[in-house]
């Protein structure tokens, strides 16, 4: 198994574009999230999703938005990207039994918008 | 809204002492609470995690204590080595978003030689 797989691993952004990090996991966990993690700092919930069709938000949300069409996929979109969005994204799933099991994150994605 | 605080926010230790780290929580319903470590530019992994039904647990040197009562966990760490250095997240699942998971702000601990 691969676990939980990102795509990329690092990119550099301009002011105002737009990108889609990718994450798909091999484990047919129900629950996936999305954390950033700036510098130093703790994580901080994005979006999560219980399920294929279901998605919330999480605590930081503004300026991301999320799909989840399957299972294994759950991509997070940057619409118009900013310097504040420079962080480390990590995507992580777990299998969302009634006490909730292990989170598995994915290596992450080291962004940069200039 | 659910709240982690976690303390301290870095910790320096010798090896062979224990390292013990703290955080409270704000919704008392909440069941479960893992703790993970993250080297640096890595991934945070699972090191071990306790539910709302028991009140300790250990493995190995590592160990959880949970009171539910005051609404706090903490991580021990006993005979330190270099190789525990890093940092060092608690999080916890709330009753009522039991699918989100909140972590703290983290520890840098530091084993020193």
């Amino acid at each position: 198994n691969a676990g939980v797989t990102q795509t990329p691993k690092f990119r550099i952004l301009k002011i105002g574009q737009s990108m889609t990090l990718q994450c798909t996991q091999d484990m047919n966990h129900n629950y996936m999230y999305w954390y950033r993690q700036d510098p130093g700092m703790g994580l901080k919930l994005i979006y999560y999703s219980v399920g294929a069709g279901i998605t919330d938000k999480g605590e930081v949300p503004n300026g991301y938005n999320v799909s989840r069409s399957t299972t294994e996929d759950f991509p997070l979109r940057l619409e118009l990207a900013a310097p504040s969005q420079t962080s480390v994204y990590f995507c992580a799933s777990a299998t969302g039994q009634y006490f909730n099991t292990e989170a598995f994150f994915g290596q992450g994605t080291r962004l940069t918008v200039v | 809204g659910e709240n982690v605080e976690q303390h301290p926010s870095t910790l320096s230790v010798q090896e062979g002492d224990s390292a013990v780290i703290k955080c409270t929580y704000s919704d008392s319903a909440s069941n479960y609470f893992p703790w993970y470590k993250q080297e640096l530019g890595k991934r945070p992994q699972l090191i071990i995690d306790i539910r709302s039904n028991v009140g300790e647990k250990k493995d190995q040197r590592i160990a959880v204590t949970l009171n539910k009562t005051a609404k706090h966990f903490s991580l021990h760490i006993t005979e330190t080595q270099p190789e525990d250095s890093a940092v060092y997240f608690c999080a916890a699942t709330f009753t009522g978003t039991a699918s989100k998971l909140t972590f703290g702000t983290g520890t840098r601990l530091q084993v020193t030689l």
